[in-house]
C-alpha cells in the first residue's frame, strides 16, 4: 500500500461548482499533512495546511480525518484559476514530505 | 528575496552520459531536498541535507546517482550513467527546519534521455 494516495482524476467542472478531494495515509503516527497546488510545468506550491480542528483560508478547506486517515480539500465557487494539480503531502514522522501523485482539476467556462 | 535557484532549467543528453544540476537554496536555509518527479506522479525524495549531512540518502540509488552539499550551502545531483528511465523532473527544494509549510521548491530542472 502506497503511504499516500490520492485519485489522479481529472475532475472537471464547471465555473462556481463545489469540487473535493481526498487523500488516504497508511501511517497512523503521520502528524503533519499539507495541500500543494502545482500547475503545468511548474513546481509546488503551498496551498494550505490541515489542522486537526479543519481550516479554512477562503474558497478553500481543509479537514483531517485522523480515525479514518484521510484529509481532504474542499474548493467552493470554482474559478478557471483553480485549475492545476492537487497534491496531498504528509510527513510520516520521518522528517520528510511523503507526497500523493496529485488529482488533476480542470475547471471549464 | 531570491527563491530556490535551480540550473538548468532543461537538459538533454544521451544515455550513458553523465549529467549534473545545481541547486542554491535560500539564505539561511539549512535543509535541502532532492526530489523526483516523474510524469504523472508526485515528487519522491532522493536525498535531504542537514546543512553538509546527507541524513537520508535512502532513495538515493547509489550505484549512479551522487551528491554533495559543500559548506552546508549550494548542492549538486549527478547522475553517472545516465539511463533512459532517469527522464524526470529533479526539484530542489529548501527549508528552515522540517515541517512541509516551510518548503520552498526550485522550479527544477527537466532531464530527458535519449
Amino acid at each position: 500500500r502506497k503511504e499516500v494516495e490520492q485519485d489522479p482524476g481529472p475532475f472537471n467542472v464547471p465555473e462556481g461548482a463545489t469540487v473535493a478531494f481526498n487523500c488516504t495515509y497508511s501511517n497512523s503516527a503521520s502528524q503533519s499533512f499539507f495541500w500543494y497546488r502545482q500547475d503545468c510545468r511548474k513546481e509546488p506550491k503551498l496551498l494550505m495546511s490541515v489542522y486537526s480542528s479543519g481550516n479554512e483560508d477562503g474558497r478553500f478547506t481543509a479537514q483531517l480525518n485522523r480515525a479514518s486517515q484521510y484529509i481532504s480539500l474542499l474548493i467552493r465557487d470554482s474559478k478557471l484559476s483553480d485549475s492545476a494539480t492537487y497534491l496531498c503531502v504528509v510527513i510520516p514522522g520521518f522528517q520528510k514530505l511523503v507526497f500523493g501523485t496529485g488529482t488533476r482539476l480542470l475547471v471549464s467556462p | 528575496e531570491a527563491g530556490v535557484v535551480q540550473s538548468p532549467r532543461y537538459k538533454i543528453i544521451e544515455k550513458k552520459q553523465p549529467v549534473a544540476f545545481w541547486c542554491n537554496p535560500i539564505s539561511g536555509h539549512n535543509t535541502l531536498y532532492w526530489y523526483r518527479q516523474n510524469l504523472g506522479q508526485g515528487p519522491e525524495l532522493l536525498i535531504r541535507y542537514e546543512n553538509e549531512e546527507a541524513v537520508d540518502d535512502s532513495q538515493l540509488p547509489k550505484d549512479r546517482f551522487s551528491a554533495e552539499r559543500l559548506k552546508g550551502v549550494d548542492s549538486t545531483l549527478k547522475i553517472q550513467p545516465a539511463e533512459l528511465g532517469d527522464s524526470a523532473v529533479y526539484l530542489c527544494a529548501s527549508s528552515l527546519g522540517t515541517q512541509g509549510d516551510g518548503y520552498t521548491f526550485g522550479s527544477g530542472t527537466r532531464l530527458t534521455v535519449v
